[in-house]
């Protein structure tokens, strides 16, 4: 089965800054990746996500890297704001007719003023 | 458009007694998902139907747990009787079609004392 992992608990940045969360997969017939954010009380919310023939992919202020070789997958924020703060998942369905997702231990990112 | 929507938010019971959670998708979304997270862990896949059917029920930790999705809308989640490791927080997450982005509910916030 699939597992999802680099779990780094915390992350801390400032103001402005640029954050990078990363996360790794095992199964290489996985074919799509999503990010969550998950604020307090809240569910995750879609943020970004990337198929298997794609290795970047930009939305607004948000950058998703898939490196299908060493099967790592990151997101870059720019310009961090405060509203950032939050849990980060990745989530990754593995494929082969499974359709559920397998969800990261998230990262929790604290943005400094 | 309204998301994804759980009732109740916070539930606490008794160990034993019963409790029943209400998912509804967003409309037009034939697939529905169940998942959970204990303190402490993962984002774990419960179930997942396509509208009425069960599609996929391999994350259904025991027979304590039943699902069902009656007429293809909205969807519940019983379980009978709880016990105190079903504490967590159970979301429910819909899609328009297969391996595409699930959006998620708020979740419920499940306590078995």
């Amino acid at each position: 089965g699939e597992s999802v992992g680099l779990h780094l608990p915390t992350l801390s940045v400032q103001e402005g800054d640029n954050s990078i969360i990363n996360c790794a997969y095992s199964n290489s017939a996985s074919d799509y990746f999503i990010w969550y954010k998950q604020e307090s009380g809240k569910g995750p919310q879609f943020i970004i996500d990337i198929r298997s023939n794609m290795d970047k992919r930009q939305g607004q202020r948000v950058t998703v890297l898939l490196n299908k070789t060493v099967k790592h997958l990151s997101l870059q924020i720019a310009a961090t704001q405060p509203g950032d703060s939050a849990v980060y998942f990745c989530a990754v369905y593995s494929g082969a007719g499974s359709y559920q997702l397998t969800f990261g231990k998230g990262t929790k990112l604290s943005v400094i003023p | 458009e309204a998301g994804v929507t759980q009732f109740p938010s916070h539930s606490v019971i008794e160990k034993g007694q019963t409790v029943t959670l209400r998912c509804d998708p967003i409309s037009g979304h034939d697939n529905l998902y169940w998942y959970r997270r204990v303190m402490g862990k993962e984002i774990k896949f419960l179930l997942h139907f396509v509208k009425e059917s069960k599609q996929d029920e391999s994350g259904m930790p025991n027979n304590r747990f039943l699902a069902e999705r009656t007429g293809g809308t909205y969807s519940t989640l019983k379980v009978q009787p709880a016990e105190l490791e079903d504490s967590g927080v159970y979301f429910c997450a819909s899609s328009y079609t297969l391996n595409t982005e699930a959006f998620f509910g708020q979740g419920t916030r499940l306590t078995v004392v």
